[in-house]
């Protein structure tokens, strides 16, 4: 069965500093995945997504993902973070085979921004 | 383009009282669904709609019922209030559903059962 792995409930980086939010999946078909966030007292938003194309990719905000097979990740960075970004990160997987419409869903990472 | 909306923001119930929590999309998705958000639990699935008419039930439906009469609309209806429904609750729509789709979030209903 697929799950979802967020390493590190809470994350605290200083403005500036690199942002690096972790999250491992185990899946027995090729995954799709997912990063969304969470600003305070919002709803979700995409801010990424891999479905079987480049295994870089870029979202918005300047964070990217990058697939890695081997290592079973789909680790979030973005190079410098700014105050603006701190907020709840969810990582996503995609559900079975069979089952095409149900995500899976980590914890969630709070980041927060230090000035 | 307003979105996925939802009301209330904000509400407090008694043990036994029932209310619905209300969705709406216009943005023509065939997909909606509820979520439920507690604390180190993430985001679990309530109910689900393919499509005006089709629901389904996801991995938390006990104490919740839904329908779907139009595309636009996915009242979710809590029959009797319990305290362990107090959470925080996300309406979601997609296109179709698929998982390659973008999920599309309301801004959630805090919902306090005493």
């Amino acid at each position: 069965a697929q799950s979802v792995t967020q390493l590190g409930s809470h994350v605290s980086v200083s403005e500036g500093a690199l942002v690096l939010l972790r999250c491992n999946y185990s899946s027995s078909v090729p995954p799709y995945l997912f990063w969304y966030v969470q600003y305070p007292n919002q709803g979700l938003q995409l801010l990424l997504k891999y479905t079987s194309a480049a295994t870089l990719v870029k979202g918005i905000n300047g964070f990217e993902a990058e697939f890695k097979k081997s290592e079973t990740s789909f680790h979030l960075t973005k190079p410098s973070a700014h105050m603006s970004d701190a907020a709840e990160y969810f990582c996503a997987v995609s559900g079975n085979a069979g089952n095409n419409r149900k995500l899976i869903w980590g914890l969630g990472t709070s980041l927060a921004v230090n000035p | 383009n307003a979105g996925v909306t939802q009301t209330p923001k904000f509400q407090v119930l008694k043990t036994g009282q029932s209310m619905t929590l209300q969705c709406a999309q216009d943005m023509n998705h065939e997909y909606m669904s509820w979520y439920r958000q507690d604390p180190g639990m993430g985001l679990r699935l309530i109910h689900y709609s393919v499509g005006a008419g089709i629901t389904d039930q996801g991995e938390v439906p006990n104490g919740y019922n839904v329908s779907r009469s139009t595309t636009e609309d996915f009242p979710l209806r809590l029959l009797s209030a319990a305290p362990s429904q107090t959470s925080v609750y996300f309406c979601a729509s997609s296109y179709s559903g698929l998982v390659a789709e973008t999920q599309y979030f309301g801004p959630g209903t805090r919902l306090l059962v005493l």
